[in-house]
């Protein structure tokens, strides 16, 4: 069982936005905005697409935004293109230098 | 070209040992942070470890703690896991990540990852 709470799976068409919640903990997510949201894609390595909770790295198009409320954060995904189709996993710092991970959501592009 | 090359994966019976090896190139490796993350067949990502920059620091997931060990040699860019009393369960690709610079998290950069097989 993941420290951290995603949805197995999200799909949404061409065009359309589509948001991926990451659920935690007070102790996690609720306390530090140190979350980041990964995207893989079968077979690579994981990409960095959000961190800090809300800021985009250099490269990442600003389809993608994130955001954080209480022990839940989140990443949209606006305008999906088939190339969005991936895995998309949370990670958040847990105190104590201790890192977690949700389980991963799959997201479908109809 | 920031470039991280993970080494030394491969087939070892439980209860062996294996160190695995992340080549860093391209960036002044010596002020980073550096983490080892891990993908179970079919599975999701789970934290494994991380280490101080000067190496002065590391911690671990419970799951690996008293048997991995993760260090650092500055002088040669490269960053390594030693994994003891191999069980079953830490068979995965393990990837090395970096830190990010003037904040927590990791994972602007990762190696390409090299797959661990426990198997009897």
């Amino acid at each position: 069982q993941s420290a951290l709470t995603q949805p197995p799976s999200a799909s949404g068409s061409p065009g359309q936005s589509v948001t991926i919640s990451c659920t935690g903990a007070s102790s996690d997510i609720g306390r530090y905005n140190y979350v980041s949201w990964y995207q893989q894609h079968p077979g690579k390595a994981p990409k960095l697409m959000i961190y800090d909770a809300t800021k985009r790295p250099s490269g990442v198009p600003d389809r993608f935004s994130g955001s954080k409320s209480g022990n839940t954060a989140s990443l949209t995904v606006s305008g999906l293109q088939a190339e969005d189709e991936a895995d998309y996993y949370c990670s958040a710092f847990g105190g104590g230098n201790n890192w977690l991970f949700g389980g991963g959501t799959k997201l479908t592009v109809l | 070209e920031v470039q991280l090359v993970e080494s030394g994966g491969g087939l070892v019976q439980p209860g062996g040992s294996l160190r695995l090896s992340c080549a860093g190139s391209g960036f002044t490796f010596s002020i980073y942070w550096m983490h080892w993350v891990r993908q179970a067949p079919g599975k999701g990502l789970v934290w494994v470890s991380l280490i101080h920059p000067d190496g002065s620091g590391t911690d671990y997931a419970d799951s690996v703690k008293g048997r991995f060990t993760i260090s650092r040699d500055n002088a040669k860019n490269t960053l390594y896991l030693q994994m003891n009393s191999l069980r079953a369960e830490d068979t995965a690709v393990y990837y090395c990540a970096r830190g990010l610079r003037a904040t927590s998290g990791f994972g602007d950069y990762w190696g390409q990852g090299t797959l661990v097989t426990v198997s009897s």
